[in-house]
C-alpha cells in the first residue's frame, strides 16, 4: 500500500497561474481531506469530501476550489494563485466505523507563489 | 467554533528531565489526537484518545483525556535530543470527521 501520495511535491508558481495538487489514496477510504499549514499556525481544512462526487468548504475554502470525480482522487485547484497561497499543503483520508480512528496524511506539497 | 490551544508553544528541555504539554479544546468531541512532525516532515501519529480518562504511552510519551475538562496532556519522562519535533493535538470537528489543529508545541530538547 502507498498509503496517501501527493503531486507535485515542490511548485513554484507566479501570481496569478494556476495549477492542481492531485491527492491520491489507495485505502477505499470514504472521507478525504484538504489542510494547509503555515508557520505558527497549525493546519486547517481547506476543503473536504464525504464521498465521491461530494465537496464541502472548510474553514478557509476562498481562492480553492476541490474536485472529487474518483474515490480514490481529491483535487485541489487554485485558479489564480495568490502570494497568500504560499503554504505547504496536506492532504489526508479516513474511513470510520470499526477500530480505525486513524487520519493518514500525505507527505505534503510546499507551494510558493511569487 | 471549536478552539484547540496547546500550551507551551515553545519548550527547551534538558535530556533526562520531565515535562508536560496542554492541550485545551472549546466544545465537546469525541476523540483526540496526538501528532510529532520533524522539519519540513509530515505528521506522524503518535496517540488516538477516543474516550475519557483514556490513556496511552508509547515509549518515553504519555497521553491523557479528561473530557470533561476538556484537556489532554502529553507527558514526557526523561527527555532524550530524539524527541525534537513540533507536537500537536488535535480534535475532531463537525466537517466530515476533519480534524482542527491547535498551533502546534515546538520542543528542543539540549544535553
Amino acid at each position: 500500500n502507498a498509503g496517501v501520495t501527493q503531486t507535485p511535491k515542490f511548485r513554484v508558481l507566479k501570481t496569478g497561474q494556476s495549477m492542481t495538487l492531485l491527492c491520491a489514496q489507495d485505502m477505499n477510504h470514504e472521507y478525504m481531506y484538504w489542510y494547509r499549514q503555515d508557520p505558527g499556525m497549525g493546519l486547517r481544512l481547506i476543503h473536504y469530501s464525504v464521498g465521491e462526487g461530494t465537496t464541502a468548504k472548510g474553514e478557509v475554502p476562498d481562492g480553492y476550489n476541490v474536485s472529487r470525480l474518483k474515490k480514490q482522487n481529491f483535487l485541489l485547484g487554485l485558479e489564480s494563485a495568490a502570494p497568500s497561497q504560499t503554504s505547504v499543503y496536506f492532504c489526508a483520508s479516513n474511513s470510520y466505523g470499526g477500530l480505525d480512528y486513524e487520519q493518514y496524511f500525505g507527505p505534503g506539497t510546499r507551494l510558493t507563489v511569487t | 467554533e471549536l478552539k484547540v490551544e496547546q500550551n507551551p508553544l515553545f519548550l527547551s528541555m534538558q535530556e533526562g528531565k520531565n515535562y508536560t504539554i496542554y492541550c485545551n479544546y472549546s466544545t465537546t468531541s469525541d476523540r483526540l489526537y496526538w501528532y510529532r512532525q520533524d522539519p519540513g516532515k509530515s505528521l506522524e501519529s503518535l496517540f488516538v484518545l477516543l474516550s475519557n480518562g483514556a490513556v496511552k504511552q508509547e515509549g518515553r510519551l504519555m497521553a491523557s483525556l479528561d473530557t470533561k475538562a476538556r484537556l489532554s496532556t502529553l507527558h514526557i519522562t526523561a527527555a532524550v535530543h530524539d524527541l525534537s519535533a513540533t507536537y500537536f493535538c488535535a480534535v475532531e470537528g463537525s466537517s466530515g470527521y476533519a480534524l482542527n489543529f491547535g498551533k502546534g508545541t515546538s520542543l528542543l530538547v539540549t544535553p
